[in-house]
C-alpha cells in the first residue's frame, strides 16, 4: 500500500526539541520531493520544509518561520524522513503532515508546545 | 513566493445547489514545457488530513465523485460542486506546486444553507 505515516509528536516545553518521523511505503522514496506541512489549531495549511529527491542531492528548503530551528534528514535504507525541531515556540503547536505533494498525505502527528 | 487567494472565504449553499470556489494565483502556475497547471484542490473535514480532489488543476483524484470539477489555467482556477451534498461540508484549499515553496490558499468553508 502506498502511504506515509508520521510519528513522534507530543507535548514539549518552549525551547525544547522534538524529532518527527515519516515512514514511506509502496513507492520509490528516493525519487520524490517530500514536504512537511503543518496546521495550527483552527488555522490553514502552512508549508514547513522540503527535501529534494536524490537527483537533486537531497537539497532542503525551509519556511522563514522555521529556518535555523528545523532541519530535515532522510534515511533511505529505512524509507524514512525526519524533521528535527529545535528551540520550539508555542506558535509551533500544530498537526504536522508529511506529503508527497500533491498526491499523498500522511495522517499527521500532533505537536503541542506548552509549559 | 506565489500567493494564492481564494474567494469567497465561506459560502452557504442549499442542498442540491451549485457551489463555486475561486483561486487566483499571483503568478502563472502553467509550465509551458508540458502545458500542465501545477495546481491542486483539497477537501478537509474536521479531524482529518486534507483529501486530494484534483491535481494538474482538473485531473480528478481516485474516488472523487463526478459532481466535483476543477477548471482554469494560468492564474485563475475554479472548483465547482455541481449539486451540494451534506457530506461536502468541509473547508476547501487550493495549492500550487509550481514553485518552491508550495503555497496554499487561505481556505473556503462550505456550509449548508
Amino acid at each position: 500500500e502506498v502511504q506515509l505515516v508520521e510519528s513522534g509528536g507530543g507535548l514539549v516545553q518552549p525551547g525544547g526539541s522534538l524529532r518527527l518521523s515519516c515512514a514511506a511505503s509502496g513507492f520509490t522514496f528516493t525519487d520524490h520531493y517530500i514536504d512537511w506541512v503543518r496546521q495550527a489549531p483552527g488555522k490553514g495549511l502552512e508549508w514547513v520544509g522540503r527535501t529534494a529527491k536524490i537527483s537533486n542531492s537531497y537539497t532542503s528548503n525551509y519556511a522563514a518561520s522555521v529556518k535555523g530551528r528545523f532541519s530535515i534528514s532522510r534515511d533511505d535504507s529505512k524509507n524514512s524522513l525526519y524533521l528535527q525541531m529545535n528551540s520550539l515556540k508555542t506558535e509551533d503547536t500544530a498537526m504536522y503532515y508529511c506529503t508527497k505533494t500533491p498526491i499523498l498525505w500522511g495522517q499527521g502527528t500532533l505537536v503541542t508546545v506548552s509549559s | 513566493d506565489i500567493v494564492l487567494t481564494q474567494s469567497p472565504d465561506s459560502l452557504a449553499v442549499s442542498l442540491g445547489e451549485r457551489a463555486t470556489i475561486n483561486c487566483k494565483s499571483s503568478q502563472s502556475v502553467l509550465y509551458s514545457s508540458n502545458s500542465k497547471n501545477y495546481l491542486a484542490w483539497y477537501q478537509q473535514k474536521p479531524g482529518q488530513p486534507p483529501n486530494l480532489l484534483f491535481y494538474w488543476a482538473s485531473t480528478r483524484a481516485s474516488g472523487v465523485p463526478d459532481r466535483f470539477s476543477g477548471s482554469g489555467s494560468g492564474t485563475d482556477f475554479t472548483l465547482t460542486i455541481s449539486s451540494l451534498q451534506a457530506e461536502d461540508v468541509a473547508v476547501y484549499y487550493c495549492q500550487q506546486y509550481y514553485g518552491t515553496p508550495p503555497t496554499f490558499g487561505q481556505g473556503t468553508k462550505v456550509e449548508i444553507k
